[in-house]
């Protein structure tokens, strides 16, 4: 089944305390992008990664890190996470930049206290 | 100032009605428009699909409606149904996806 893994589902966590949220596809998708949803707020995009070893910042890119050193994998770092990350996070993957469906996530919801 | 704007924000119905959403962007230069459902604790999956030169475009009780020239996009829920009660987000992509802030829909039985 093709599909987008995202773990952890929820996680509370403490101000400054790093954390990685995993992302997963399996469909050989080149492109791969983070989102994070507030209330009220659209879906904004974090970073994005066009390939491997290729990321990019997104909209809202300050206090967070990714990678892609496989074409599968595409995590999210917050190296010293602070309350006005908790949010929902999204993770998506598409063949490419344009003109094609985005499949996502289950979504992570985090809580900073 | 969002670049994709939906109207309503939030919306009841009572189950078999119909009902219409509403989109407005300012997204130039467009190559596609997407509404997707979110259902509650889920990620968003794609409705519809519709390029520049498409007018309307089905989906089962979904029919959707672009206006290029005006940059206004409907979503028409036919005869709905409680397993419609979701968020509906509309997506307009030129270099990127630019997201609305969705509907929530509610139908109550």
């Amino acid at each position: 089944e093709a599909q987008v893994t995202q773990n952890p589902r929820y996680l509370i966590t403490v101000t400054g305390k790093k954390l990685t949220v995993t992302c997963s596809q399996n469909m050989n998708h080149e492109y791969m992008s983070w989102y994070r949803q507030d209330p009220g707020l659209g879906l904004r995009q974090i970073y994005y990664s066009m390939n491997v070893e290729v990321t990019d910042k997104g909209d809202v890119p300050e206090g967070y890190k990714v990678s892609r050193k496989e074409k599968r994998n595409f995590p999210l770092i917050l190296e010293s996470p602070s309350p006005n990350q908790t949010s929902l996070y999204f993770c998506a993957s598409k063949w490419d930049q344009r003109n094609t469906e985005a499949f996502f996530g289950q979504g992570t919801r985090l809580t900073v206290v | 100032k969002n670049q994709v704007e939906q109207s309503p924000q939030s919306l009841i119905i009572l189950e078999g009605k119909n009902c219409t959403l509403q989109c407005n962007y300012t997204v130039s230069p467009f190559s596609n428009l997407r509404w997707y459902k979110q259902d509650t604790g889920r990620g968003p999956v794609s409705l519809t699909i519709m390029t520049f030169s498409e007018n309307t475009k089905s989906n089962g009780r979904y029919t959707a409606t672009l206006d290029a020239d005006t940059k206004q996009s409907s979503l028409h829920i036919t005869a709905s149904q409680l397993s419609d009660s979701a968020s509906y987000i509309c997506v307009v992509t030129n270099n990127d996806m630019r997201f609305g802030a969705g509907t929530r829909l509610t139908v109550k039985p």
